[in-house]
């Protein structure tokens, strides 16, 4: 079964920091490009980050631009989030997601929540 | 880089057609063939539904189809149905330093 499972959200102090993981199964997770996108309460969907099969690129949406760090570990079929410097604004569901149609996110995982509050 | 323009919500009886909008700019929908579409249901991730502008993934009701114009891309939903029910976003590959960029979102009603 094709499947990603994220883990890693809670809560958090504004200035804080946490690491969001993606275990990748059922698929050949280290061709894929990869993605982390965001959905604030109540609020639509935010591409993050992508990251190239090889980790050798990678793009943020400006509001996370370093603070964020996307990363992979193809021996484990995994993708991390390291998000530092939290803001109230960064309070979501993160996804994250595989790019196996071309230009689209056709695996998705079940999210995971971030809240950043005091 | 900014969100790409849907209406907040359209509506449809069971059975008659629908069309979402979304609209970008030349640096987006206008200059790439690599926009896709998702469906949300409340309280679950998004599902693919088109990419590439009109090609269906496996399993996806051909009720589904996708067309671009310009900078102008549209979802048509076909013969509506309740399960149709959802928050549906586009998306496009785009020039910009962030790659891809989402649609505001809309949230169809089936009457």
């Amino acid at each position: 079964e094709v499947q990603l499972v994220e883990s890693g959200g809670g809560l958090v102090q504004p200035g804080g920091s946490l690491r969001l993981s993606c275990a990748a199964s059922g698929f050949s997770f280290s061709t894929y490009w990869m993605t982390w996108v965001r959905q604030a309460p109540g609020k639509g969907l935010e591409w993050v980050a992508n990251i190239k099969p090889d980790g050798s690129e990678r793009y943020y949406v400006d509001s996370v631009k370093g603070r964020f760090s996307i990363s992979r570990d193809n021996a484990k079929n995994s993708l991390y989030l390291q998000m530092n410097s939290l803001r109230a604004e960064d309070t979501a569901v993160y996804y994250c997601a595989g790019v196996g149609l071309p230009y689209a996110l056709d695996i998705w995982g079940q999210g995971t929540m971030v809240t950043v509050s005091s | 880089q900014s969100a790409l323009t849907q209406p907040p919500s359209v509506s449809g009886s069971p059975g008659q057609s629908v069309t979402i909008s979304c609209t970008g700019t030349s640096s987006d929908v206008g200059s790439y063939n690599r926009v896709s579409w998702y469906q949300q249901p409340p309280g679950t991730a998004p599902k693919l539904m088109i990419y590439e502008v009109s090609n269906r993934p496996s399993g996806v009701p051909d009720r589904f189809s996708g067309s671009k114009s310009g900078n102008t891309a549209s979802l048509t939903i076909s013969g509506l149905q309740a399960e149709d029910e959802a928050d549906y976003y586009c998306s496009s590959y785009t020039s910009s330093s962030t790659r891809y960029v989402f649609g505001t979102g809309t949230k169809v009603t089936v009457l």
